[in-house]
């Protein structure tokens, strides 16, 4: 079965800091993706970063990266110099190769203090 | 903007009855899924359908059928519903449907049933 864990319901950063949100999975299978979606109160589920298990590197997409542990099965997502726009709720999913379905986790909301 | 559309975006209806909410994909995607996020359930996963056959089916309830269309408009039908079944409910769209394509979601139908 293919499990996604985020152990943080809620986190506060101040502007201009950087934060990093956490995330574990679990799955059997050796070919998957992993990515970070970001909701804002408008409910819109965005595509912040996507993972392949396959590469060694870390993805990047502006200020926004991953540090990937594949060993470990962590997937945390850092946010650099936050910005009140980032204020959301923040899903980490995963999808294996051969299915369909996302699997999300349980969402951590984070909140921009400026 | 997802390219993603869907309607209506609220739905307030009654126990007992049956509504109809229905997604358009992007232009160009074959594939559509549809995905329940309620507060104690979170993001599920209901359905997926690819150039109108179904795909893929996750935890979706006896009393919930989808389809897609030959113009590939689809349609996610919810009967005799309950207090439970309020929701939000996704569709998103992919190119064929198998990773790493890239699901792109709608905005969301918002059902109330009181």
């Amino acid at each position: 079965a293919q499990t996604v864990t985020q152990s943080q319901p809620e986190m506060s950063v101040q502007e201009a800091e950087t934060v990093t949100l956490s995330c574990t999975y679990d799955t059997s299978e050796s070919d998957y993706y992993l990515f970070w979606y970001k909701q804002p109160p408008s409910r819109q589920m965005i595509l912040v970063i996507r993972q392949e298990a396959y590469k060694q590197q870390n993805a990047t997409e502006n200020r926004f990266s991953v540090n990937f542990q594949k060993a470990a099965k962590s997937f945390s997502l850092k946010i650099s110099d936050s910005q009140l726009g980032d204020a959301a709720m923040y899903f980490c999913a995963s999808i294996i190769q051969g299915a369909q379905k996302l699997v999300f986790g349980q969402g951590t909301r984070l909140t921009i203090n400026p | 903007d997802s390219g993603v559309t869907q309607t209506p975006k609220h739905l307030i209806t009654a126990t007992g009855q049956r509504v109809t909410l229905r997604c358009s994909p992007r232009s160009g995607d074959l594939s559509v899924y549809w995905y329940q996020q309620s507060l104690d359930q979170g993001l599920q996963f209901l359905i997926q359908y690819y150039n109108g056959e179904e795909r893929a089916k996750g935890n979706i309830l006896e009393r919930f059928s989808a389809q897609q269309f030959p113009d590939l408009h689809s349609e996610l039908n919810l009967s005799s519903l309950e207090l439970g079944d309020s929701a939000l409910y996704f569709c998103a769209s992919s190119v064929d449907g198998t990773p790493p394509d890239e699901q792109f979601f709608g905005p969301g139908t918002r059902l109330t049933v009181l």
